[in-house]
C-alpha cells in the first residue's frame, strides 16, 4: 500500500523569500506524484503532477517539484513567494494502474508581508 | 464552464436524517469518486466509480450510499445523519488513473 509524508505541518515565510514544501512517499510499485493546492473554502486544484519523463515538473504559476526515486521524495518548491500563495498544500500519490489516491496530511503555507 | 460541480455548497442538517449530495462532471472522464475531509483536513477516499460500475469501497459505513445514474454523475446518498459525518465531501473525476479533478465541495454541518 502507498502512503504519503508530509513532513511540515504549517510554513510560515516572508513574501518574496523562497520555499520548500517536503513530501516523501512510501511504495514498492511504480508511483504518479501530484501536488494539490486548497485555498481557504476552495477544493482542490491542481498544482502539478509527475507521471513519466522529465524528473522536475513546473507549474504555470512558478512552483516546481522534483521527483526523486532514490529518496522517495518529491517536494515542491517556489524561489519567491506571495501572499496568494498562503493556502493548504497537499502531496498526493497514486499506484499507476489503481485510481485510489493517497493524500498527505496537508502543508499549511502561510505567506506574511 | 465548470468541469465538476456539486450541489448543495453548504448542508445544515439534524441528527438522525438522510440527505444526498450530487455531483456532475462535463469533462467526459470516466471515474469518479467521493472523498471526505475531516476536520484537521485530512482527505480519504470513499468511493469509486468507473463507467457506472463501483470499484473502490473504503470500510465506509453502510449508511453512505453512491448512486452513478450515467458515468457523469456520482451521488451519494448518507442515511440516519450522525454528528462525525460532518466534514466537507469532495466529488472528483479522472480519466483513467491519471489525474484527478476536484469540485467546490459540499460542508456538511449535523447538529
Amino acid at each position: 500500500a502507498q502512503s504519503v509524508t508530509q513532513l511540515d505541518s504549517q510554513v510560515p515565510v516572508f513574501e518574496e523569500a523562497p520555499v520548500e514544501l517536503r513530501c516523501n512517499y512510501s511504495s514498492s510499485v511504480s508511483v504518479y506524484l501530484f501536488w494539490y493546492v486548497q485555498y481557504p473554502n476552495q477544493g482542490l486544484q491542481l498544482l502539478l503532477k509527475y507521471l513519466s519523463g522529465s524528473t522536475l515538473v513546473e507549474s504555470i504559476n512558478g512552483f516546481e517539484a522534483e521527483f526523486n526515486k532514490s529518496q522517495t521524495s518529491f517536494h515542491l518548491r517556489k524561489p519567491s513567494v506571495h501572499i496568494s500563495d498562503t493556502a493548504e498544500y497537499f502531496c498526493a500519490v497514486n499506484r499507476r494502474g489503481s485510481e485510489k489516491l493517497v493524500f498527505g496530511k496537508g502543508t499549511k503555507l502561510t505567506v506574511n508581508p | 464552464d465548470t468541469a465538476v460541480s456539486q450541489t448543495p455548497k453548504y448542508l445544515v442538517t439534524q441528527m438522525g436524517n438522510d440527505k444526498s449530495i450530487k455531483c456532475e462532471q462535463n469533462l467526459g472522464h470516466d471515474t469518479m469518486y467521493w472523498y471526505k475531509q475531516d476536520s484537521k483536513k485530512f482527505l480519504k477516499i470513499m468511493f469509486s466509480y468507473n463507467n457506472k460500475e463501483l470499484i473502490i469501497n473504503e470500510t465506509v459505513p453502510n449508511r453512505f450510499s453512491p448512486k452513478s445514474p450515467d458515468k457523469a454523475h456520482l451521488n451519494l446518498h448518507i442515511n440516519s445523519l450522525e454528528l462525525g459525518d460532518s466534514a466537507v465531501y469532495f466529488c472528483a473525476s479522472s480519466r483513467d488513473t491519471y489525474e484527478q479533478y476536484f469540485g467546490p465541495g459540499t460542508r456538511l454541518t449535523v447538529t
